[in-house]
């Protein structure tokens, strides 16, 4: 099946640093989406991106499909930032769907 | 709109027990999906369901169940738990129409002693 890797793992910035998380996928996909995860476990929805450039804030998002990754950028980070980033690739047969995820970069932003 | 939400949000179970958890999607959505988050394997695909109807589902064995009622609303059911079934369950929903964007509750964690 389709892998997706993530990296950096682990990334540990100072307030007010840029960072750029990396989403690699091994097959051509339906779409994708960036996901971040809260303390309290819950996966709140940052963009559904199969293409493209898409900002929202301080968080922006960047699809090259054809070379099959995914960018998340952060910019200005604050401590409220922290915490576990997922991509997921979405996979559609015959209008079944499912996504695929990545293991998450863990992000820490110290005050 | 209100987001999808799941009951119970903690559960503590023993071994060789059965657990029942339950999911309702956003108003509209059809297609709900569960997923299995734990430290060792991440996060992984159980089904997904469609006008009651399951269309799709993961790598999980039989004791892993669920269904969708003409709500819309839906369950998943585990049987002989194990040890190993400890972790956060997470449902989502999607509205099938020209997005599959998938928004997920704020998930069941589930503890087997």
């Amino acid at each position: 099946g389709i892998q997706v890797e993530q990296s950096p793992p682990d990334l540990i910035l100072q307030e007010g640093a840029n960072s750029t998380l990396r989403c690699n996928f091994s097959d051509s996909v339906n779409n994708l989406q960036w996901f971040h995860q809260n303390p309290w476990g819950q996966l709140i929805n940052l963009f559904y991106i199969p293409s493209g450039t898409k900002q929202n804030g301080r968080l922006s998002a960047t699809t090259v499909a054809t070379e099959r990754y995914s960018l998340l950028y952060i910019s200005s980070s604050q401590t409220t930032d922290s915490g576990v980033y997922f991509c997921a690739v979405v996979t559609i047969i015959q209008g079944a769907q499912k996504l695929v995820f990545g293991q998450g970069t863990r992000l820490t932003i110290n005050p | 709109k209100a987001g999808v939400t799941q009951t119970p949000r903690y559960l503590i179970k023993t071994r060789g027990q059965q657990v029942t958890l339950s999911c309702s999607p956003i108003s509209g959505h059809r297609s709900v999906s569960w997923y299995q988050q734990t430290p060792g394997q991440g996060l992984q695909f159980l089904f997904e369901y469609f006008s009651e109807t399951q269309r799709n589902k993961g790598n999980f064995p039989g004791r892993f169940s669920g269904r969708q009622f003409s709500n819309s609303r839906s369950e998943m059911n585990v049987s002989t738990l194990e040890l190993g079934d400890s972790a956060l369950y997470l449902c989502a929903s999607s509205w099938q129409g020209t997005t599959y964007e998938q928004y997920f509750g704020p998930g069941t964690r589930l503890t087997v002693t």
